[in-house]
């Protein structure tokens, strides 16, 4: 079956712009995880949808938001960029619900360049 | 401070060498998982481990899930080129959360 798919794959955008990012996930799969990736920091958990509901945020400030779909499509918003937003945004879909240790499946990511 | 501390965070070895990579942190888990990224693509899945003392094989890549499950280690056995890649741990209370990983270079 088909696997997550990202899009746009790569973008490049100026400070003070915003952004969407798209993700479909594995058909059947209704939990939508996104995170930043970074040299520095690694990956960092953005947040988590399940069922068109945000079940878990992490700690980044408000510019970054998502949303889900009922056709659990997500996507993710980014508003007024700043040059440390440059990122590979990671979107990963899983069948898991709750607390269970499910399998992430992971796109191949939108790498974003903020200019 | 990261959840999850991963150690080293480089490694650069030749082909034919063995290697272990370790994942620390202070918290209890009720199970770990490893990942392997690739340049270009999303990370993908090597393993789960769920009781304390485990041990799973995965061809030549030994993992091991400590006694008290806070930590993880990953023995790579006889490496190869195509082992490169970053070693992620990953480990969830209310989400999943990942470790900066351990970037390994294996030389021909």
């Amino acid at each position: 079956k088909a696997g997550v798919t990202q899009t746009p794959r790569y973008l490049i955008k100026t400070r003070g712009q915003q952004v969407t990012l798209s993700c479909s996930p594995i058909s059947g799969h209704r939990s939508v995880s996104w995170y930043q990736q970074t040299p520095g920091q690694g990956l960092q958990f953005l947040f988590e949808y399940f069922s068109e509901t945000q079940r878990n945020k992490g700690n980044f400030p408000g510019r970054f938001s998502g949303r889900q779909f009922s056709n659990s499509r997500s996507e993710m918003n980014v508003s007024t960029l700043e040059l440390g937003d440059s990122a590979l945004y990671l979107c990963a879909s899983s069948s898991a619900s709750g607390r269970a240790n499910g399998e992430l499946f992971f796109g191949e990511g939108s790498r974003l360049t903020v200019l | 401070t990261q959840l999850l501390e991963q150690s080293p965070q480089f490694l650069s070895i030749q082909e034919g060498e063995n290697l272990t990579v370790y994942c620390n942190s202070s918290s209890v888990f009720s199970s770990l998982q490893w990942y392997r990224q690739e340049p270009g693509e999303g990370p993908v899945l090597l393993v789960t481990v769920v009781t304390g003392g485990e041990v799973k094989k995965l061809k030549r890549l030994t993992f091991q899930f400590g006694d008290a499950r806070k930590d993880s280690s990953l023995h790579i056995t006889a490496a190869q080129p195509g082992d490169t890649g970053l070693y992620l741990c990953a480990a969830k209370n209310n989400d999943m959360r990942f470790g900066a990983g351990t970037r390994l270079t294996v030389k021909p």
